[in-house]
């Protein structure tokens, strides 16, 4: 089955600073790849997600990149804030056939 | 806010007892996602339910159980508690199966003692 890799564990970034996660996936079937962000005390929330037919997506200042060929798919977070500051997952899955396989998270720290 | 609530929000149970989560979904979803989240861990995939059946299941032994209700609500019940059953337990709705766009509540955070 499907095994999805995420590094770093943790990142602290000063306030305006970029970030950047960086996950690997096993399936070469995968075509799906979503990033969820949770903050203390609630559950994992969707912030942006890619499929396999794309490189690059950008929603204002989070960004995903897909390596299909090597296997895999950074966050990227530009100008970053506090409010930042949470664990960011990276998931993979084949859309419409397996559910998601989570990477173990990177906390994030935003430093003022 | 995803709509999304479960509950109860935190429990504490002791080895061989048996604990049952409920989850409601969002309106208008009709599927129901499980994971357990250990801590300091990414979610893993308990089960998944569609329609009031279980359509997938993760590396989960059978004293995890579930049901889905006609309204689309659903349960997870874990008999024999385990001390490494104490996890956060998340339930996620969502359209369809394995859509990949997953909306989770705030989670059951269970400790078995």
């Amino acid at each position: 089955g499907e095994n999805v890799e995420q590094h770093p564990s943790t990142l602290s970034v000063q306030e305006g600073d970029s970030a950047v996660i960086k996950c690997t996936y096993s399936d070469s079937a995968s075509n799906y790849f979503p990033w969820y962000k949770q903050e203390l005390g609630k559950g994992p929330q969707l912030i942006i997600d890619i499929r396999s037919n794309v490189g690059e997506k950008k929603d204002q200042r989070i960004a995903v990149t897909l390596n299909k060929t090597a296997k895999h798919f950074s966050l990227h977070i530009t100008e970053t804030q506090p409010e930042d500051s949470a664990v960011y997952f990276c998931a993979a899955s084949i859309k419409g056939n397996t559910p998601l396989v989570f990477g173990k998270g990177t906390r994030l720290s935003v430093i003022a | 806010e995803t709509g999304v609530t479960q509950s109860p929000t935190h429990l504490i149970k002791t080895r061989g007892q048996q604990v049952t989560l409920r989850c409601s979904s969002q309106s208008g979803h009709n599927t129901v996602s499980w994971y357990q989240q250990a801590l300091g861990q990414g979610p893993q995939f308990i089960f998944q339910y569609y329609r009031e059946e279980e359509n997938g299941r993760g590396n989960f032994p059978p004293r995890f159980s579930g049901l889905q209700f006609p309204n689309y609500s659903s349960e997870l019940n874990v008999n024999a508690l385990e001390l490494d059953d104490s996890a956060l337990y998340l339930c996620a709705s969502s359209v369809g199966i394995n859509t990949g766009e997953l909306f989770f509540g705030e989670g059951s955070r269970l400790t078995v003692l």
